[in-house]
């Protein structure tokens, strides 16, 4: 699996747009990108994934680069429920999930 | 998304016994995993659980340590056998599910060895 690089926190005023990067260079053609988010000590929650075309759903939008070597996980309208490591995966669909350290998003009034 | 549900939501143990963790799913699904997140640090894959075969464990992890059964297509228990304090950790259970084969996560339970 591709590795990922992604800030080890940022933070986000509450109401806007959180946007949060990362870095996939090594990624192959057959591989997906895939977000999760972990809220202090509960189970990773599934966000979006992408191949290579933009993706949206009630939760976030997921913006791939063309040359497929970034993406950018945003949260339109951030709220203090948001707060959470957000994880960047990447991965082929018939693989294992590995976990990097992840950003830690922290929002705030 | 699939609904998983694990048993006990936590614990603390002595150390030198066994836990065993349960983990249910409201569908049926091929593939179960377990993961281990020790205090502070990102999840780390303990084995993979296909019904009707033995399971598979990732380099560090030994069956004698960590044995798992995967009686049918909703359950699988992780068991933690001879604890000591370096075991207390949230572990979780995971599926593969619908139809882009997304990974979803239990709630986990944490485990206290004292």
């Amino acid at each position: 699996d591709a590795k990922t690089t992604q800030p080890t926190s940022m933070d986000c005023a509450e109401g806007r747009a959180a946007n949060l990067p990362c870095n996939h260079s090594t990624i192959s053609g057959n591989e997906y990108v895939y977000w999760y988010r972990q809220i202090h000590s509960q189970g990773p929650q599934y966000i979006i994934h992408g191949l290579k075309n933009n993706e949206t759903n009630e939760m976030a939008s997921l913006i791939i680069t063309e040359d497929r070597k970034s993406s950018t996980l945003i949260l339109p309208h951030a709220t203090l429920r948001d707060t959470a490591v957000y994880y960047c995966i990447v991965t082929g669909t018939a693989s294992k999930l590995t976990f990097g350290t992840g950003t830690r998003l922290q929002v705030t009034l | 998304s699939a609904v998983i549900s694990q048993k006990p939501s936590r614990d603390i143990c002595q150390r030198g016994t066994s836990l065993t963790i349960q983990c249910q799913v409201d569908s049926q699904v091929t593939m179960m995993f377990w993961y281990r997140q020790q205090p502070g640090q990102s999840l780390t894959l303990i084995a993979t659980a296909n019904q009707g075969s033995e399971a598979t464990y990732e380099s560090g992890f030994v069956i004698d340590k960590f044995p798992i059964s995967r009686p049918n297509l909703t359950f699988s228990t992780l068991t933690v056998s001879n604890m000591s304090p370096e075991d207390s950790s949230i572990y979780l259970c995971s599926v593969k599910w619908g139809s882009t084969d997304t990974q979803y996560f239990g709630p986990g339970t944490r485990l206290t060895v004292l």
